[in-house]
Parts: C-alpha cells; sequence; structure tokens
C-alpha cells in the first residue's frame, strides 16, 4: 500500500492564482481531512469528509474548497491564493469509527506552498 | 467546539531523563486522545493514544495518563535519547455532533519541540 499520498511536494504561487493540491489514499478510509501546519500554531483542521459526496467544514475554511466524489481522492482547492495561505498542508485519512474505538489518522507527506 | 492548549512549546532535557508533556481540553465529552510525534521535515506519526475509559497506558518507554475530571492528559517519555529529539503534538477527539459525522475530528494542541542533549 502506498498509504497516503499528496501531490505537488512543493509549490509557489503568486497572489490570486489558483491551484489544487491532490491527495489520494489506498486503504479504503472513509474518512479523510486537509490540516494546515503553522509555526507555533500546530495542525489546523480546514476541511474533512466522512465519506464520498459528504464534506464539512473545519476550523479555518475560508479561501479553501474542497469535493469528494470517490473514497480514494480527496483534493483541496484554493480559488484566489493569499500570502497567508503559505504553510504546509497535510492530507490525512482514517477508517470512520465509533466512540468507543480508536482511529489513528494516517497522514501524508505534506506540500509545501508558498503564496508571493 | 473543542480547545486543545498544550505546554511547554519547547523541552529541552540531557540523555538518559525523563520528558513530560501536558495538555488540557475544552470538551467533557472527548473520547479519545492520541499523541503524534513530526521529525523535522516529516509527517506526523502516531505514537501512542488512549481512550476516555483509561487512565494510563504504556508503550516501553512512553507513557499517556488522562485525568477525565480535570480534563488534562500527559505524555511521559522516560530514558530520553537524541533520537527522541522531534515536535509532539496531542490530540482530542471531541464528542459526537448532531449528524454522527464528528467522529474523526482530531483538534491538535499547539506543539512541543523536544531536544535532547547527548
Amino acid at each position: 500500500n502506498a498509504g497516503v499520498t499528496q501531490t505537488p511536494k512543493f509549490q509557489v504561487l503568486k497572489t490570486g492564482q489558483s491551484m489544487t493540491l491532490q491527495c489520494a489514499q489506498d486503504m479504503n478510509h472513509e474518512y479523510m481531512s486537509w490540516y494546515r501546519q503553522d509555526p507555533g500554531m500546530g495542525l489546523r483542521l480546514i476541511h474533512y469528509s466522512v465519506g464520498a459526496g459528504i464534506t464539512d467544514q473545519g476550523e479555518v475554511p475560508n479561501g479553501y474548497n474542497v469535493s469528494r466524489s470517490t473514497t480514494e481522492d480527496f483534493p483541496l482547492r484554493l480559488l484566489s491564493a493569499a500570502p497567508s495561505q503559505t504553510s504546509v498542508y497535510f492530507c490525512a485519512s482514517s477508517r470512520r469509527t465509533a466512540p468507543t474505538t480508536n482511529n489513528e489518522q494516517f497522514f501524508g507527506p505534506g506540500t509545501r506552498l508558498t503564496v508571493l | 467546539g473543542e480547545n486543545v492548549e498544550q505546554h511547554p512549546s519547547t523541552l529541552s532535557v540531557q540523555e538518559g531523563d525523563s520528558a513530560v508533556i501536558k495538555c488540557t481540553y475544552s470538551d467533557s465529552a472527548s473520547n479519545y486522545f492520541p499523541w503524534y510525534k513530526q521529525e523535522l521535515g516529516k509527517r506526523p506519526q502516531l505514537i501512542i493514544d488512549i481512550r476516555s475509559n483509561v487512565g494510563e497506558k504504556k508503550d516501553q518507554r512512553i507513557a499517556v495518563t488522562l485525568n477525565k475530571t480535570a480534563k488534562h492528559f500527559s505524555l511521559h517519555i522516560t530514558e530520553t535519547q537524541p533520537e527522541d529529539s522531534a515536535v509532539y503534538f496531542c490530540a482530542a477527539r471531541g464528542g459526537p455532533d448532531a449528524g454522527g459525522t464528528s467522529y474523526g475530528k482530531l483538534t491538535f494542541g499547539q506543539g512541543t519541540i523536544l531536544t535532547v542533549h547527548p
């Protein structure tokens, strides 16, 4: 299994440009999520999905869109990039669980995005 | 929503010493508390986790304790080694929302940079 994969690894954008960060997993996980990581602020949830066709907002959703047309893929779209979106982006997946179970989240390798 | 506070932000110890990182959470319905380790330039990886019906869990040199009444949990690393140097994150999984879709949502602490000096 490849686990969780992300592309690209690095990206530089100009303010106002759009782009899509790709995320895929081959573990048949129902739950997928996007986080951004900034120094001193931990991992903050942007959007998440509990299955194909179902998405919801996390803690910092503004400026980002997502869709989930298949179980495997969960792309993150930046419609009009801003310098404040300079960050490292991680995609993660896990099994959908009940309150009585643990659900380890498996992270992708990350995408380092710089917006000039 | 859930709020997780993590302390300290940096921790420096000598090899062989113990290290303790503490986290507090706000949602009394939270029921799952994982700890992740992130080495420089790498992805976060789970090192230990605990559910709300357990007070302590140990795995070799690492252990996690949970106090549900006080809503805090801690990571303990004994006999630290230089390879333990990394950023450590605590997280909490909040209680279910009305739609039952929040079981996978984790709220992370701000992270602790642990440095173990040889």
